[in-house]
Formats: structure tokens, sequence, C-alpha cells
């Protein structure tokens, strides 16, 4: 079964403190593993698709990274509006396609 | 237009009423998903529309039913809601199926 896991649960940070979020992945065969953002109430908003282990990719302070089993994102520098709970999900090859979402790391950036 | 909208923001309604939730993108995107969330929960996916035909039912109850009029309109109408049935609804769309999702800001729904 695949299965997504992101740690840790809750991340507080002072402004321009760097750190990374973690999520760790099972899946029979990736077709891609994504990265969204979301505000409490609001929907999710996407920030990146990786598709192969190496891949990197960046935007403004964060940049995801994906090995075999897991994947990063980085926030370097971070500003109180990065606030926000940060969902990984991953998409297999086979089977329905679906998006199988991590329980979420919930980000707090004090100033 | 690189958005995905939904109507209405916030809905309250009765255990016998019958409501719907509007969702409606112009991306072009022919694949378009319900999801439900709880607080502090992840998305939870309901149903996929793929070129407008049902695609996946994640053995949602029937009292949730989706429609998907045309390419840029998904509907899911609501009937007979239990109090669990409470929690913010999310309309998103993706290119196609294997495709990087978009979602809507969402519909937040309760039930008395």
């Amino acid at each position: 079964e695949d299965q997504v896991t992101q740690s840790p649960e809750a991340l507080r940070l002072q402004e321009g403190e760097s750190s990374s979020l973690n999520c760790s992945y099972t899946v029979s065969g990736l077709r891609g593993l994504f990265w969204y953002r979301q505000d409490p109430g609001k929907g999710p908003e996407f920030l990146f698709t990786l598709y192969s282990a190496g891949e990197e990719k960046e935007k403004e302070r964060l940049k995801a990274t994906l090995t075999k089993k897991e994947s990063f994102l980085h926030i370097t520098a971070p500003k109180p509006e990065d606030s926000a709970t940060y969902l990984c999900a991953v998409q297999a090859l086979q089977g329905a396609q679906k998006l199988v979402f991590g329980q979420g790391t919930r980000l707090t950036i004090n100033p | 237009d690189t958005e995905v909208t939904q109507t209405p923001k916030h809905l309250v309604m009765g255990m016998t009423n019958k409501k719907s939730l509007k969702c409606e993108q112009h991306m072009g995107h022919r694949a378009m998903y319900w999801y439900k969330q709880k607080a502090k929960k992840p998305p939870e996916l309901m149903f996929v529309y793929s070129y407008e035909k049902l695609s996946i039912n994640e053995s949602v109850p029937s009292r949730f039913s989706p429609e998907c009029p045309n390419s840029s309109l998904l509907n899911l109408h609501l009937h007979a809601l239990q109090p669990e049935d409470s929690a913010l609804y999310l309309c998103a769309s993706s290119q196609l199926l294997a495709y990087e999702q978009f979602f809507g800001p969402g519909t937040r729904l309760t039930v008395l």
C-alpha cells in the first residue's frame, strides 16, 4: 500500500532560521511527488512536482529535493508569511493514479 | 485564467435540506476532483472525473451526488447530510489525470 509520512508534525522557527521538512514515502513506482502549501481554511496551493531521484526545484525561499525514499522541503531564511501547513503527496505509476497525502507539517515562523 | 473557483464560500444546511456546491475552471483541464477535508487532516478524495466521465468514486455515501455538466463545471449535490459531513469541501482540476492538481478555495459546509 502506498504511504506518505511527514515529519515533524509541527515546527516553530524564528524569522530567518532555516530548516527542512521531511516527507518519507513508499510507493509501487513513483509517477510524481507533489508539495502543497495550505493556509487555514483555504485550499492547498501547488508548489512543486518532482519526478525522479536527484531532482531539485526552487521557488523564492523554498527548495524541494527528492531521493528514492524521501523528499525534503528546505526553507531558507523564512519570514512570518511562510507560516502554513505544508502537504506532501505521491502519485503511483500504476493503478488509479490518485494522490496519497501525508498528514502535513504545520510551520510557524515567529517574527 | 489560472484559477479554480468554488461557490458558495460558506454553506449552513439542515439534515433535510438539498443543496449544491459548484466548481468552475477555465484552464482547459480535463480532470476534475472533489475532496473532503476535516480540521488538521489532509484532503480525502471523494470523486474523480476524467473527460466529463466519472472515473473514481471512493465509496462515498449516496447522499453525495457528483455531476459534471461540461469540461469546465463540476457540481456536488447534497441531500440528507449528517452533522459529521461538516467539513471543507475542495474542488481541484488537472490537465489530465497524471498531472499536478490545482485546488479551489473550498466551501466550508456546516450541517446542523
